[in-house]
């Protein structure tokens, strides 16, 4: 079946201009996190959202990143007058929201360059 | 707060060598542990889990012992392949309020030569 999708694939932006990244998970996943890939910080768990709730929003970097998810699927993470530091891989992961230790299903990420 | 730790590469190695990659971790409670591969080109995809003291999570030749008296989840293989080239990654989840949050340790990038 199809795997967790992520758009667009590449971007690049100019300092101080808003993106927006988006999240498909696998169908049926009720679970979905976002995770920021960089050189100088590794894998760095940013958000988590429970349906279409966030019980967990405490690594979020500033109050310039925001993430929503509606319809419990699809879900953005906007990115607010960006800065040269937010330059990383941003990844989306999904899983089954059953409880538990659950595997996390990556996504392929999407490539974020600020000039 | 929960970290993970592990072993800085790069690690090269020749094809049939033993492979060990150190990992070691802090956490509240009792975790549950994790071994993340990214191939290149391609996303992060789990490889082996184990949920409680003294399990062992396995797979693709690959395995790991989670042991609570170390605090460590060593990953092993005992002949690795040219396609075992990656970038490997110890993870935990903490449960508890910290549930789905999984802390990564910085990633070991792994060479195979033929």
């Amino acid at each position: 079946g199809a795997g967790v999708s992520q758009s667009p694939s590449n971007k690049v932006t100019e300092k101080g201009k808003d993106v927006e990244l988006r999240c498909d998970p696998i169908s049926g996943h009720t679970a979905l996190y976002w995770y920021r890939q960089s050189l100088g910080q590794g894998l760095e768990f940013l958000i988590y959202f429970q349906g279409n709730s966030a019980p967990d929003k405490s690594g979020l970097p500033s109050d310039r990143f925001s993430a929503e998810r509606t319809g419990g699927s699809v879900s953005t993470l906007t990115i607010q007058r960006t800065q040269q530091e937010d330059s990383a891989v941003y990844l989306c992961a999904s899983s089954n929201g059953r409880g538990g230790p659950e595997t996390q299903y990556f996504g392929p990420g999407t490539r974020l360059l600020v000039l | 707060g929960n970290s993970v730790t592990q072993m800085e590469g790069p690690v090269t190695l020749s094809e049939e060598a033993f492979l060990t990659i150190n990992c070691t971790y802090t956490a509240t409670g009792y975790p549950s542990l994790f071994w993340y591969v990214q191939y290149p080109g391609e996303g992060l995809q789990l490889l082996l889990k184990a949920t409680k003291a003294d399990d062992k999570g396995s797979n693709k030749g690959f395995e790991a012992t989670y042991r609570k008296e170390t605090t460590s989840f060593h990953l092993e293989k005992g002949s690795v392949q040219v396609s075992d080239s990656a970038v490997y990654f110890c993870a935990l989840d903490a449960g508890g309020t910290s549930y789905g949050k999984l802390t990564f340790g910085q990633g070991t990038i792994l060479t195979v030569h033929p």
